[in-house]
């Protein structure tokens, strides 16, 4: 099993700050990582594939990057409706696919 | 616009057993990889079973020979059924379509196991 690993578990940000959230796989998962986007009681909502392409309707201020075992999501400009809990999830290894275990960002 | 809606959620005893559902629209569930996902309380998001377009499926070790996923192609529906449940398999479980990544979630139904 290819384990993700979540860092920092918490982000404090003030709303039009950047925001860079962390990845690492425990082995190469090439460029087949996600991100996902969750707000309280809600389902999670696909952000990012393919390490860098946004999902349909996802704004510009969100860009991911690396590849193999470290990867970023990147907020530019944190806007009141970004405070939520992000997920990573590789789908490299399939199908045996597997998440980080989250990075909260909240209000600072 | 597709649409996946769960439902079966409830309380169950341990050792007990359950059958969720999850119905389609705007989408068809034999022509796409169909996967559980569930969440327990405060945690974070585990894989629980695929199937195939073809019909092959596959489980991770934490339930594989207690949940069986299948599919109603008449109904457009995919089903979990869950046999000897434990207070760990206390979740919300989604069911979700698969390219690998997970582009389309149902809004969940929730599982609690306990006396």
């Amino acid at each position: 099993e290819i384990v993700m690993t979540q860092s920092p578990a918490t982000l404090s940000v003030s709303p039009g700050e950047r925001a860079t959230l962390s990845c690492r796989a425990s082995q190469s998962v090439s460029s087949n990582l996600a991100w996902y986007q969750q707000k309280p009681g809600q389902a999670p909502r696909l952000l990012i594939y393919g390490t860098s392409t946004r999902a349909t309707g996802v704004p510009a201020r969100f860009s991911g990057s690396g590849s193999g075992t470290e990867f970023t999501l990147t907020i530019s400009s944190l806007q009141s409706e970004d405070f939520a809990v992000y997920y990573c999830q590789q789908y490299n290894n399939w199908p045996a696919l597997t998440f980080g275990g989250g990075t909260k960002v909240e209000i600072k | 616009e597709v649409q996946l809606v769960e439902s079966g959620g409830t309380l169950v005893q341990p050792g007990g057993s359950l059958r969720l559902s999850c119905a389609a629209s705007g989408l068809t569930v034999n022509s796409n990889y169909m996967s559980w996902v569930r969440q327990a309380p405060g945690k974070g998001l585990e894989w629980v079973s695929t199937i195939y377009s073809g019909g092959t499926t596959y489980y991770p070790d934490s339930v594989k020979g207690r949940f069986t996923i299948s599919r109603d192609d008449s109904k457009n529906t995919l089903f979990l059924q869950m046999n000897s449940l434990r207070a760990e398999d206390t979740a919300v479980y989604y069911c979700a379509r698969e390219s690998g990544y997970y582009a389309y979630w149902g809004q969940g139904t929730l599982v609690t196991v306990s006396s």
